[in-house]
Order: C-alpha cells, then sequence, then structure tokens
C-alpha cells in the first residue's frame, strides 16, 4: 500500500506570495490533518479535513486555508506569506475504522520564505 | 495546552534504559507517542486510551496515568535504532484527528 505523499517536496517563495502544498492520502483514508513543524514552536495541528469538510482547526491565522476533494486529496495555502511560515508542513491520514487511532504522516514540504 | 516532556533529551549507551514522561493539565481521552528520525516523517509507536487500553506496533511499553494526567513511554534495552525525537500528542475526544503534541524528548543511542 502506497504512503501519504506530499508535493511538493521544497518550496522556496518570497514574503508576500502565496502558496499551495497538496497531499494524497493512504488509500481508502479520508481523514486528513495538516501540521507545521518548526524548530521553536514544535508540531502544530493546522487543521483536519474529513469528507471534504473542515472538521477541527488550529490556532493560525486565516491566511492558513484548506480544502480537500472528494477523493479525499488535500491541499493547503498560505498567502501573504511571512518569514515566520518558513517550516516543515506535514500532512497525515487515518482511516475511520478500527485503526483509526493511528495517523500516518508524509515526509512533509519543506517550505522556506525569504 | 501543550503538554510538557521530560527530560528534553538523553543519551544512552546501547542496552540502557530510559522513561519520556509527558504531562497535561487537561482532561484526555487518549495518548499517543511518535518518533521522527532526523529528516523523515513521525512514525507511530503506541496509543493509550482512557481506561487502560493499549495498541502499539514496537516492543515500547508505557503507561498511562489518569488522575495525574502524565504518560511515560519505556525504552528498555536500548538499541541504536531507537535514536530520534520522540513526541506525544493528546486528544481531548475520540473522533478528532487533532493531536496537540509536545516539544519532543531528543533521544541518542550510543554504541
Amino acid at each position: 500500500k502506497a504512503g501519504v505523499t506530499q508535493t511538493p517536496r521544497y518550496l522556496i517563495k518570497t514574503r508576500g506570495q502565496q502558496v499551495t502544498l497538496s497531499c494524497s492520502p493512504i488509500s481508502g483514508h479520508r481523514s486528513v490533518s495538516w501540521y507545521q513543524q518548526t524548530p521553536g514552536q514544535g508540531l502544530q495541528f493546522l487543521f483536519e479535513y474529513f469528507s471534504e469538510t473542515q472538521r477541527n482547526k488550529g490556532n493560525f491565522p486565516g491566511r492558513f486555508s484548506g480544502r480537500q476533494f472528494s477523493n479525499s486529496r488535500s491541499e493547503m495555502n498560505v498567502s501573504t506569506l511571512e518569514l515566520g511560515d518558513s517550516a516543515l508542513y506535514l500532512c497525515a491520514s487515518r482511516t475511520e475504522g478500527r485503526q483509526q487511532w493511528e495517523q500516518f504522516f508524509g515526509p512533509g514540504t519543506r517550505l522556506t520564505v525569504l | 495546552q501543550q503538554p510538557v516532556q521530560s527530560p528534553q533529551a538523553v543519551i544512552l549507551r546501547e542496552g540502557e534504559d530510559a522513561v519520556i514522561n509527558c504531562s497535561s493539565s487537561k482532561a484526555l481521552y487518549s495518548v499517543h507517542w511518535y518518533r521522527q528520525k532526523h529528516g523523515e516523517a513521525p512514525v507511530f509507536l503506541m496509543i493509550l486510551l482512557k481506561g487502560g487500553e493499549q495498541k502499539g506496533h514496537e516492543k515500547i511499553s508505557a503507561s498511562f496515568n489518569e488522575k495525574k494526567q502524565q504518560s511515560s513511554l519505556y525504552l528498555t534495552a536500548s538499541q541504536l535504532s531507537y535514536s530520534g525525537t520522540y513526541f506525544c500528542g493528546l486528544k481531548g475526544s475520540s473522533n478528532t484527528g487533532k493531536l496537540i503534541f509536545g516539544q519532543g524528548t531528543t533521544l541518542q543511542v550510543k554504541p
């Protein structure tokens, strides 16, 4: 079974630009969560999507948004990039069945904002 | 709201034991433990549910003290492959993928 895939793996942007990151969950997983990882703040929850609906949202400004498509693939968008948005963005998928406690993380997208 | 992990870092020799603690000030539904190796994605180790149920993949043991809202991860007879950063993640309810992670504990196992 293929794992969670994220594209692109690396991205360099400048302040003020916007960026879209993509996540393809494990086949059959309908729940996708996004996390931001930085050395200073650690792993912070951004949002969770299930069946194309946002189910939970973390404490991030409105510049961070996401969506999920009918095939469970998810995208997150960051508008008006700031230097502090430089981070590793991880998505994780999980099933809603018997093994629903385990989240499978993708390799992440490393975003650098200059 | 973020759980507090201790210690922040630990260095071991192969075969030695270690304990990593995770404390929360809020009532929990479950505690999840993940390990992340440098440059890789976090990998699920174990979940401890309210009521005592545990589920995991590896030969790693853990405990969950509901009264104290504290979980401990026990790494016994450590191997080089145990090196990495260990995170505890907390869930407040069952039907959510939202995990609130601690700052992490860096474990280095030396030969």
